[in-house]
Order: structure tokens, then C-alpha cells, then sequence
């Protein structure tokens, strides 16, 4: 079975400072890994995948995240941070292979940027 | 073009109540997945319906089934609400042949009394 651990459950951090969200994954198979950030009252948006290829992955807001094999870890990090990136962040997994397996997530990271 | 469409987005019922909840997937998506979300929580897989039928099912009693129509939307039904139903349940639409290209809906808060 695959298991998500986001090991800060908040994460209050100045406008402007770099920050990291923190995962790690449990899995006896190859697995996909997925971020996702969701906003009050609203569903889940994708920030950025991991399915092949290159280990650093990015988004289109500055975000990326390095998927690291040996340490079974999927870090999401940010160099300046807005406040607008206050919100949820949601680290999942799925098994490799197949086209539609389920999202095994995390419980969260809410981000704080204050001021 | 819409995306995931959710009905309703809040609802109460009262313990030992049945509720179904709606959803649309967004335009082009023929495969439709449900999650519950509790407060605090992270989302955890419900099941998924491809062409009518369930294909993968998470750890949820038989309470909770579901159907997806010809026009590929989806209920999700819960019989005999328990106070551990109230959540937020999150549909989630994707394209059976592309890989991980889902789109959440808004959610359904649910609120059993």
C-alpha cells in the first residue's frame, strides 16, 4: 500500500521568503507524484506532476519540486513567495502503470504569507 | 468552456438520511472520480466510473455507490448518513486515455446532523 506523510501541517512564512512544503512517500512500487493547491471554498487545482523524465519538475507560478528516489521525497519549494500563494498544498501519489489510478493524498500544508 | 460542475454545494441532512450528490464533468472527459475530503483531512478515494460502471472502489462501506449516465455524469449516493459522512466530496473528471489529467469540481459540503 502507498502512504503520503506532508510533515508540517502549517507553514507561516514572510511575503517574499523562500519556503518548502515537505513530502515524503511510502511505496513498494514506482509511483507518480502530484502537488496540488487548493483555495478556500474551492476545489483542487494541479500545480505540477512527476511522471517520467526529468526529476525537477516546475510550474507556471514558480513553483517546483524535486522528486528524489532514495529519500522517497517530493519537496515543493518557492523562491519569493505572494501573498496570493496563501492556500491548502496537497502532496499525493498514484501507482505506476494504468492510465487512471487513484490519488493517494497527503493530509495538507496550509501556507501562510503574511505581509 | 465549464469546467467540473458540482450539485449542490452545501447540503444538511439529518442522521440516517440518504443524500445523492451531482456532478458534471467537464467537456471532453468521459471518466468521473469522487473523493471525500474531511475537515482537515486529505482527500481519500471514493471510487471511479468509466463507461457506466465502477472501475476502482477506495476503503468505503457499501453506503456509498454511485452511477455515471450515457452523458458521462455521475451521482454518488450515501445511505444511512453517520455523523462521520460530513465532508466535503470532491468529483474529479479526466479523459480515460490521458494520463493523471484530472479537474476537480468545487465540492459538495456535507453536513449531517
Amino acid at each position: 500500500a502507498q502512504s503520503v506523510t506532508q510533515l508540517d501541517s502549517q507553514v507561516p512564512v514572510f511575503e517574499e521568503a523562500p519556503v518548502e512544503l515537505r513530502c515524503n512517500y511510502s511505496s513498494s512500487v514506482s509511483v507518480y507524484l502530484f502537488w496540488y493547491v487548493q483555495y478556500p471554498n474551492q476545489g483542487l487545482q494541479l500545480l505540477l506532476k512527476y511522471l517520467s523524465g526529468s526529476t525537477l519538475v516546475e510550474s507556471i507560478n514558480g513553483f517546483e519540486a524535486e522528486f528524489n528516489k532514495s529519500q522517497t521525497s517530493f519537496h515543493l519549494r518557492k523562491p519569493s513567495v505572494h501573498i496570493s500563494d496563501t492556500a491548502e498544498y496537497f502532496c499525493a501519489v498514484s501507482v505506476y502503470g494504468g492510465s487512471q489510478g487513484n490519488l493517494i493524498f497527503g493530509k495538507g500544508t496550509k501556507l501562510s504569507v503574511k505581509p | 468552456d465549464a469546467g467540473v460542475t458540482q450539485s449542490p454545494t452545501h447540503l444538511i441532512k439529518t442522521r440516517g438520511q440518504q443524500v445523492t450528490l451531482r456532478c458534471s464533468p467537464k467537456s471532453g472527459h468521459d471518466t468521473v472520480s469522487w473523493y471525500q475530503q474531511a475537515l482537515g483531512q486529505g482527500p481519500q478515494f471514493i471510487f471511479q466510473y468509466y463507461e457506466e460502471e465502477e472501475r476502482q472502489r477506495g476503503n468505503f462501506p457499501d453506503r456509498f455507490s454511485g452511477h455515471q449516465f450515457p452523458n458521462y455524469s455521475s451521482e454518488l449516493n450515501v445511505n444511512a448518513l453517520l455523523l462521520g459522512d460530513s465532508a466535503l466530496y470532491l468529483c474529479a473528471s479526466s479523459f480515460y486515455r490521458q494520463r493523471y489529467g484530472y479537474t476537480f469540481g468545487s465540492g459538495t459540503r456535507l453536513t449531517v446532523v
